[in-house]
């Protein structure tokens, strides 16, 4: 089955630094999806990414779908404390499985 | 988006017993899912509730262990029955507001342990 596989598994930063992650897939998706996910709480979409190329801003957050449909990437700049908590990628297929995949997550923790 | 309510929020319960929970949503939405998350994983898909017929289950959950209910397009249960400690987890619902099942909205969710 699709796997999607993101990196790194936890970020350890201090307050103020950029921060990248991605995530890569085995198998072409049509849309990319991250969300971010704090302690005690279900999972609030961040960014929706829909053609292969796209680069969409959410205020400090960037998000890129691959040129190759195998992959994504988040970037945070200037990081501040309440961007703490577990960042993670989903993929959808239109290609018989039309389930959401999603990613390992990669933890955010802002070292003061 | 769509508000999405769950309850109860979190309960301890005792092994062999059931605990239903429910998902109420402020509008009408085509797909609703449920998910679990085990301490410290990603999410699981266990099935999608489809409105006014049997849930879909993914591979690996069976009706009898999660039974789903959904009677209309904006309110869900789940069941965990029979429960012992490895259901611990934390169970999801999610709405998508078109037939397409990208752009999922996620719920609170309910933290379950199961003693």
């Amino acid at each position: 089955g699709q796997q999607l596989n993101q990196s790194p598994q936890s970020m350890f930063i201090q307050e103020g630094e950029d921060v990248s992650m991605n995530c890569t897939s085995s198998s072409i998706f049509n849309t990319w999806l991250w969300y971010k996910q704090d302690p005690g709480e279900g999972p609030v979409l961040l960014i929706a990414l829909y053609k292969a190329g796209e680069l969409t801003s959410n205020g400090r957050l960037t998000a890129q779908f691959g040129i190759t449909r195998k992959d994504s990437f988040l970037n945070i700049s200037a990081s501040i404390p309440s961007d703490v908590g577990i960042y993670f990628c989903a993929g959808h297929s239109n290609f018989g499985n039309e389930k959401l995949t999603f990613g390992t997550g990669t933890r955010l923790t802002i070292i003061p | 988006s769509a508000v999405i309510s769950q309850k109860p929020s979190r309960d301890i319960c005792q092994r062999g017993t059931s605990l239903t929970i429910q998902c109420q949503v402020d509008s009408q939405v085509t797909m609703m899912f449920w998910y679990r998350q085990q301490p410290g994983q990603s999410l699981t898909l266990i099935a999608t509730a489809n409105q006014g017929s049997e849930a879909t289950y993914e591979s690996g959950f069976v009706i009898d262990k999660f039974p789903i209910s959904r009677p209309n397009l904006t309110f869900s249960t789940l069941t965990v029955s029979n429960m012992s400690p490895e259901d611990s987890s934390i169970y999801l619902c999610s709405v998508a507001p078109s037939v397409s099942t990208d752009t999922q909205y996620f719920g609170p969710g309910t933290r379950l342990t199961v003693l």
